[in-house]
């Protein structure tokens, strides 16, 4: 089967640095995207690696290792709006978005 | 704003009472997704249309229905309602067939509680 694992909830300080880890097994890839939800909203989308490497977007930075199956999104300068929940997804080989469960992301001040 | 628009944004019913969600896509994008996200749950998606015919199935219940009309629009209709079924449901669109870079837009959610 198809599975993205990611852990349920991380914990950090404002101002940190926090990286939230995932690690994929697929049926064919295309890309790892991330998403970010707050409480009660809507998913939106943060940034997506086709390829090997780091993209940086801001205060936020998404890495991607295709010969690991593993990918990880960077935050930096925490601010108190982040804390969310991280959803990375992967697009298979139909096309399709299989998501992981999602990151808490608790910040503290 | 993602230009994706959801209605009811909230919605109270009884069990098995039937109920229907409508979503209007992004001006442009062809393919309507429809996800069901349970309190503090992940995303679970249950079906795909892509320019009014089913493209992909998820999990997605024998109680449930859903159908992209011609103008784009989509509704998920749900039935025989259950306690369970009390969720976020949200829809969300692109322009592709498929998920190309990831980049799908999704609407504010329409909240179903059954009681």
């Amino acid at each position: 089967g198809q599975s993205l694992e990611q852990p349920s909830e991380v914990t950090a300080v404002e101002g940190a640095i926090v990286q939230i880890n995932c690690t994929y097994q697929t049926s064919g890839f295309y890309g790892l995207s991330w998403y970010q939800q707050h409480d009660g909203g809507a998913p939106t989308f943060l940034s997506y690696n086709a390829l090997d490497g780091l993209e940086e977007t801001g205060r936020f930075s998404s890495f991607l290792s295709r010969s690991d199956s593993y990918g990880y999104l960077l935050l930096q300068e925490l601010q108190m709006k982040d804390s969310a929940s991280y959803f990375c997804a992967v697009t298979d080989s139909n096309y399709q978005l299989i998501w992981g469960a999602g990151t808490k992301l608790i910040i503290k001040p | 704003d993602s230009g994706v628009t959801q209605t009811p944004k909230h919605l109270i019913t009884a069990t098995g009472q039937r109920v229907t969600l409508r979503c209007s896509p992004r001006s442009g994008d062809l393919s309507v997704y429809w996800y069901q996200q349970s309190l503090d749950q992940g995303l679970q998606f249950l079906i795909q249309y892509y320019n009014g015919e089913e493209r992909a199935k998820g999990n997605i219940l024998e109680r449930f229905s859903a159908q992209q009309f011609p103008d784009l629009h989509s509704e998920l209709n749900l039935s025989s309602l259950e306690l369970g079924d009390s969720a976020l449901y949200f829809c969300a669109s692109s322009v592709a067939q498929g998920a190309n870079r990831n980049t799908i837009y999704f609407g504010e959610g329409s909240w179903l509680t059954v009681v």
